[in-house]
């Protein structure tokens, strides 16, 4: 299996403007996650998806991030507009069934600059 | 709110040193308690923990959770410079938030030759 897959890898964009980060979850896992890492507040949790409705989006910032799973292979994080302030690491990380899904599985991460 | 909390945030040591790292965690519906090691870029996964004061063993590291005290520590003996990495510690929710996972803000482990 390839893994958590996310895209892009990095992603430099202006204040202002639309950024949208993809993820492709581990087949056959049901739980999907997005976490944004920086320096000062750590992983934080912004929303996770169980069979691709959302469960808990308490976690996002603001009525700019926005996040859809269409279907079981597919979720994207959108940010509108961007800030300088959402400058962070995104992961994406999955997990398996609701028996064995407490280890989470972790995408590379999309490196986000907001100029 | 669920909150986990490691200590300290930053250590260095040198090579054959012995380190405890700390987590804390106050969490409604607590399930398990989960280590993960964060290295250049994604964190990976070392041990899931749900029962207290059963000890975890890979090389060496080890874990073990106390639910008394609502803790956990991560021991690492003889260290490596390859031990250098940001460990997380994050706790695992139930209940009608089955499926949170927490993270604390890591402890920065710098491992000198």
């Amino acid at each position: 299996d390839a893994g958590v897959i996310q895209s892009p890898r990095h992603e430099v964009t202006e204040m202002g403007q639309e950024v949208t980060l993809r993820c492709k979850p581990i087949s056959g896992h049901d739980y999907l996650f997005w976490y944004r890492q920086t320096m000062m507040r750590g992983l934080e949790l912004l929303i996770y998806f169980n069979n691709n409705v959302p469960i808990d989006d308490s976690g996002m910032p603001e009525d700019r991030f926005s996040a859809k799973m269409p279907n079981a292979s597919f979720s994207t994080l959108k940010i509108q507009p961007s800030e300088p302030r959402d400058s962070a690491v995104y992961f994406c990380a999955s997990s398996g069934t609701r028996r064995t899904n407490e280890k989470l599985f972790f995408g590379s991460g999309t490196q986000l600059s907001v100029l | 709110e669920d909150k986990v909390v490691q200590s300290p945030l930053s250590l260095v040591v040198h090579e054959g040193d012995t380190v405890t790292l700390n987590c804390s965690y106050e969490v409604t519906n607590f399930r398990s308690l989960l280590w993960y090691k964060q290295e250049k870029k994604a964190p990976t996964f070392l041990f899931m923990l749900t029962s207290s004061g059963i000890e975890k063993k890979s090389g060496r590291l080890s874990s073990i959770l106390d639910k008394k005290e609502l803790s956990s520590i991560l021991n690492i003996t003889a260290t490596q410079t390859g031990d250098s990495a940001i460990y997380l510690c994050a706790s695992f929710a139930g209940g009608t938030s089955y499926g949170k996972l927490t993270f604390g803000q890591g402890t920065i482990l710098t491992v000198h030759p």
